[in-house]
């Protein structure tokens, strides 16, 4: 089974300013993708940035960028220039090509930014 | 294109009723997948839908079920439902496997 740890549950960051979250996964599969969500207030899912596994190179989107380790499990996102729209709750999750759209989602880390 | 849409969404129920959720993916997209968020126990996965055939289900006791019609839009189903089955249930619809998940707005179930 897959397992999704967000060891942050909280994390603050000035406007403006570059925070990471923090992600680890676990998993026997060599052939999966790794996402970031964002859940603002109105509980709307939203997508922020995908990864695939093969690829070595990692994701950006505009301010959001991730820095995946492979060999680590290791699946962090960076969100630079921090806005005021960018508070909201943030869960990592894994996903397996092979079983189904099922997506392993970890705990979630609630962000807050300061103006 | 229009989202994904999940009707009600908000429902009020007593212990031991039952209760169907509906959800509308978008136009074309033939997986549905279902997920339970609870304070306590997160974002869970229910159950996915692919061509009405189910695919994949997640731990979750026999009184959760669920189908999917022709035209892609599903429905879940609880039984008997017990106040640990108040949640959020959010629906997600994508193209195929590896696509993104495209979540709809969710639906309140509050069990009295």
């Amino acid at each position: 089974a897959q397992t999704v740890t967000q060891s942050q549950p909280e994390m603050s960051v000035q406007e403006a300013e570059t925070v990471t979250l923090s992600c680890t996964y676990d998993t026997s599969e060599s052939d999966y993708y790794l996402f970031w969500y964002k859940q603002p207030p109105s509980r709307q899912m939203i997508l922020v940035i995908r990864q695939e596994a093969y690829k070595q190179q990692n994701a950006t989107e505009n301010r959001f960028s991730v820095n995946f380790q492979k060999a680590a499990k290791s699946f962090s996102l960076k969100i630079s220039d921090s806005q005021l729209g960018d508070a909201a709750m943030y869960f990592c999750a894994h996903y397996l090509g092979n079983a189904g759209n099922m997506l392993t989602f970890g705990g979630g880390t609630r962000l807050m930014v300061k103006p | 294109k229009a989202g994904v849409t999940q009707t009600p969404r908000y429902l009020i129920k007593t212990r031991g009723q039952q209760v169907t959720l509906s959800c509308s993916p978008i136009s074309g997209h033939r997986s549905v997948s279902w997920y339970q968020q609870t304070p306590g126990q997160g974002l869970q996965f229910l159950f996915e839908y692919f061509s009405e055939t189910q695919r994949n289900k997640g731990n979750f006791p026999g009184r959760f079920s669920g189908r999917q019609f022709s035209n892609s839009r599903s429905e879940m189903n609880v039984s008997t439902l017990e106040l640990g089955d108040s949640a959020l249930y959010l629906c997600a619809s994508s193209s195929g496997t590896g696509s993104e998940q495209f979540f709809g707005p969710g639906t309140r179930l509050t069990v009295l």
